[in-house]
């Protein structure tokens, strides 16, 4: 089962910075958070992980809270080629454990 | 850099005959994934290698599917006898983590997968 809780859905205008947030309440001290998209009739895409600090990457920003309870993944500005449904994902790295996918978040990024 | 190559992109077959999905992963890459995707199930982790060798094959759904990975550039998912329930999107990823980490870095554009 995934252990994070994301919106069904989300809406942004064009050009603007899309904040899209997960919750991972029972994350534990040596999981990291990973976020990949998927467009349309592609594959999933990797996005950005990190575990504690800030990252930051050409694709996107991931905040993570002090208490690590929840992240946000922040498309600066948003294009249309963006709209997509982005999941939110914890998990140990270089542990055996599967990486889950939930239902993710459906964002439209609207002209 | 290629990415991820699989083949074929799309297949309709009957019911009872053999498929043989394909995936080439990208160079230097040492761990390779199979996933399965449908709109009831989302996306899920069939099988994952690590140089060649396979390491978690949990998520295979019954004995009529195997795969193999016979050396670093090639891997083959084959279902014998295939049924209707077996139509998906099959995805193929890799890695170039090391050791036995099991995060997809980079997927294939997937196979789209009909059995009547």
């Amino acid at each position: 089962d995934a252990k994070t809780t994301q919106p069904p859905s989300m809406d942004c205008a064009e050009g603007r910075a899309a904040n899209l947030p997960c919750n991972h309440s029972t994350i534990s001290g040596n999981e990291y958070v990973y976020w990949y998209r998927q467009i349309h009739s592609q594959g999933p895409q990797y996005i950005i992980h990190g575990l504690k600090n800030n990252e930051t990457n050409e694709m996107a920003s991931l905040i993570i809270t002090e208490d690590r309870k929840s992240s946000t993944l922040i498309l600066p500005h948003a294009t249309l080629r963006d709209t997509a449904v982005y999941y939110c994902i914890v998990r140990a790295q270089g542990g055996s454990e599967k990486l889950v996918f939930g239902k993710g978040t459906k964002l439209t990024v609207n002209p | 850099d290629a990415g991820v190559i699989q083949s074929p992109r799309h297949e309709v077959t009957e019911m009872g005959q053999e498929v043989t999905l394909r995936c080439k992963p990208i160079s230097g890459h040492n761990s390779l994934f199979w996933y399965r995707q449908t709109m009831m199930r989302g996306l899920e982790l069939l099988i994952y290698f690590n140089n060649n060798v396979p390491i978690d094959d949990s998520g295979m759904p019954e004995d009529r599917f195997s795969a193999k990975m016979p050396n670093a550039s090639f891997s083959t998912l084959k279902i014998q006898p295939s049924e209707p329930r077996d139509s998906a999107v099959y995805f193929c990823a890799s890695s170039p983590d090391r050791g036995r980490a099991t995060q997809p870095q980079h997927f294939g554009d997937g196979t789209r997968l009909s059995i009547l």
